[in-house]
């Protein structure tokens, strides 16, 4: 079956730009993660979606960055007015009940110039 | 809060043991994760431990003792594509719904 994808794969964008990626979840996993990941970094959680509930943003690092999920399934992340701090890899991540195994997307590897 | 504590770098030769350890302080504890990350890859899991005691999957294996906030991986048989960063995780024992992750121990695998 179809993992968890990302799109795009890579985004070159300058500074304040807005940028949207969209991470499609495995599908039937209620919960669906964004993490942050700079270069030799670990893991820095941003957002949490579990089924119906609020989202979880204890982990967003300011109010330019929003995220959405519709329909339970599909999310995007939204940055606003990027900054060059923001680039990163960021990953998705989707798992079938809440702290169970985590499955990965590729992640998008944002770059602001 | 929480915190987990993992050495940054690690490094063995191919055919060899090599241990991770991970040790934890958390206020509710339920389970501890390993995730593997190649460079440029995504994380993968490999193992979850809720339990005391070591669990055994190939050559890698995971240990955890409740008692102590200590868990480990023990990979063996050493292989060139060992090579990645490994995470050890906990759940948030706040609100039990993201998992808390170490900041990662980078193996190097020589011939």
């Amino acid at each position: 079956g179809a993992g968890v994808s990302q799109s795009p794969s890579n985004k070159v964008t300058e500074k304040g730009k807005d940028v949207e990626l969209r991470c499609d979840p495995i599908s039937g996993h209620t919960a669906l993660y964004w993490y942050r990941q700079s270069l030799g970094q670990g893991l820095e959680f941003l957002i949490y979606f579990q089924g119906n509930s609020a989202p979880d943003k204890s982990g967003l690092p300011s109010d330019r960055f929003s995220a959405e999920r519709t329909g339970g399934s599909v999310s995007t992340l939204t940055i606003q007015r990027t900054q060059q701090e923001d680039s990163a890899v960021y990953l998705c991540a989707s798992s079938l009940w809440t702290w169970g195994e985590q499955f990965f997307g590729p992640g998008t590897r944002l770059t602001v110039l | 809060g929480q915190s987990l504590e993992q050495p940054s770098e690690v490094t063995a030769v191919e055919g060899a043991i090599v241990q991770i350890n991970c040790t934890y302080q958390t206020s509710g504890f339920y389970g501890l994760s390993w995730y593997q990350q190649h460079d440029g890859g995504a994380p993968t899991f490999l193992s979850y431990n809720a339990l005391d005691g070591l669990e055994e999957t190939g050559r890698f294996s995971s240990f955890l003792s409740r008692s102590d906030s200590y868990g480990y991986l023990l990979l063996q048989e050493l292989q060139m594509k060992d090579s990645a960063s490994y995470f050890c995780a906990v759940p948030d024992s706040g609100g039990y719904n993201k998992l808390i992750f170490g900041a990662g121990t980078r193996l190097a695998v020589h011939p």
